[in-house]
């Protein structure tokens, strides 16, 4: 059980385009979800924290307008990357949160060209 | 504590030795740990928990050991294989939505 999804798993685009990731969680419900970036080599860097019904919370340095994210309902929430540009390419990771723990999903790989 | 943006420590074994990884949490308040497995392009995948009221739990050849006076945890892999090659993070936990991970460490088995 816990499994978490994430679609697409690797998108390229070009810049100046956004791009939209969703992340659900499979066989439970999941009132907050976090978004992680990650370089590669390099530790999970969380984003922001996404609660059902209500705005994100977004970590110091992670600007709000350029990451949207909307949790909608209590099994989906997306993450928007605006006007992407090269230094957006990442690996971005959501979870779920289940009881007291977290639950990843397999990650979204982004190339912005 | 929670690190962000750091470059990984490495660890280096022999197929069928033991791993043992390291991890400091600064929480005293924290009360649930978790570790986790990331493979190469993959998310991050539970491994196995323990709660503050125990020092010790052990799974399928993993044993996770907590040590609360010096807020250290630790786990232990038996007979290393090279599927166990991967980034092994912790995770402290003080209730909420407060989860603060460890750095990750970089497990490379060598056949």
């Amino acid at each position: 059980g816990a499994v978490v999804s994430q679609h697409p798993s690797r998108v390229i685009c070009k810049s100046g385009t956004s791009v939209k990731i969703e992340c659900r969680s499979l066989d439970f419900q999941a009132t907050t979800m976090f978004w992680y970036r990650q370089f590669p080599k390099q530790s999970l860097m969380l984003m922001a924290t996404s609660n059902e019904g209500s705005k994100a919370t977004y970590e110091q340095g992670v600007e709000k307008d350029k990451f949207l994210i909307n949790h909608a309902s209590l099994t989906l929430s997306t993450l928007t990357v605006t006007s992407a540009h090269p230094e957006d390419s990442s690996f971005y990771i959501c979870s779920g949160q289940f009881q007291e723990t977290q639950y990843f999903g397999p990650g979204t790989r982004l190339l912005v060209l | 504590g929670e690190s962000v943006g750091l470059h990984l420590p490495t660890l280096s074994v022999q197929e069928g030795d033991n791993s043992i990884i390291n991890c400091a949490y600064s929480n005293s308040a924290s009360d649930y740990f978790i570790w986790y497995k990331q493979e190469s392009g993959k998310g991050p995948q539970f491994i196995i928990d323990i709660r503050s009221n125990m020092d010790k739990r052990q799974g399928q050849r993993v044993t996770v050991l907590l040590n609360k006076t010096v807020k250290h945890l630790s786990l232990q892999i038996a007979a290393t294989q090279p599927g166990d090659s991967a980034v092994y993070f912790c995770a402290d936990f003080e209730g909420g939505n407060q989860f603060y991970f460890g750095t990750g460490t970089s497990l490379t088995v060598i056949p």
